[in-house]
């Protein structure tokens, strides 16, 4: 099973500025690579998919990139309404699995 | 517009058998490549996929899980549902259902349900 590291495990950052969060695949995993965030209370919502595609209606702030076993979630003059949990997730090793990243937990600095 | 909402006991006992309903609209399970995944998360802690199933009645597990999960669907009442058996608990979770989004081969969830908290516990 490929297993998924998010780094940091929590970041700090001031509303306007960049934040930069991480996520590494055990093995290889090409592009097959999704991001979601995740505010308290609420189910994950799609970000990113294949490493760098917006979902539908996803500001352009967010960017994701990276292939193989280094990726990069990227949030541009950070928002009130993005400090949430992100998650990423690998679907390369199908069958037999998805397995999803410790999460990132963006938090006001 | 795509809604998923699970449905189900909210607390059970340890190693009573779990069954959740996740009862959807605005697409069809009949429909080529469509499929509806569960994934769930313990209090505080990361997400944790269980099971998908396809249109064609395909069915993936996580194979943590696999002895313990079965996935069937009622396409014509829109309705999908996930067996545990053996509750323990460190089963306690919050458990989503999920739209697997039909776009080439991607496995990931465009659309989610609230969840459902299920708490196991004498």
């Amino acid at each position: 099973e490929i297993v998924m590291t998010q780094s940091p495990a929590t970041l700090y950052v001031s509303p306007g500025e960049r934040a930069t969060l991480s996520c590494r695949a055990s093995q290889s995993i090409s592009s097959n690579l999704a991001w979601y965030q995740q505010k308290p209370g609420q189910a994950p919502r799609l970000l990113i998919y294949g490493a760098s595609i917006r979902a539908t209606d996803i500001p352009a702030r967010f960017s994701g990139s990276g292939s193989g076993t280094e990726f990069t979630l990227t949030i541009s003059l950070l928002q009130s309404e993005d400090f949430a949990v992100y998650f990423c997730q690998q679907y390369n090793d199908w069958p037999p699995a998805l397995t999803f990243g410790g999460g990132t937990k963006v938090e006001i600095k | 517009q795509i809604t998923l909402k699970e449905s189900g006991p909210t607390l059970v006992t340890p190693k009573q058998t779990l069954t959740l309903t996740c009862s959807f609209s605005g697409f069809s399970l009949s429909t080529s490549g469509v499929g509806v995944g569960w994934v769930r998360q313990p209090p505080g802690k990361a997400l944790e996929w269980l099971a998908l199933i396809y249109w064609d009645d395909d069915t993936r597990y996580s194979p943590s899980l696999k002895s313990r999960l079965t996935v069937t669907k009622d396409t014509s009442r829109n309705q999908v549902f996930l067996t545990m058996t053996n509750m323990d608990p460190v089963d306690t979770a919050t458990y989503y259902c999920a739209h697997r989004m039909v776009v080439d081969s991607t496995r990931v969830f465009d659309y989610w349900g609230q969840g459902t908290l299920v708490t196991v516990s004498s």
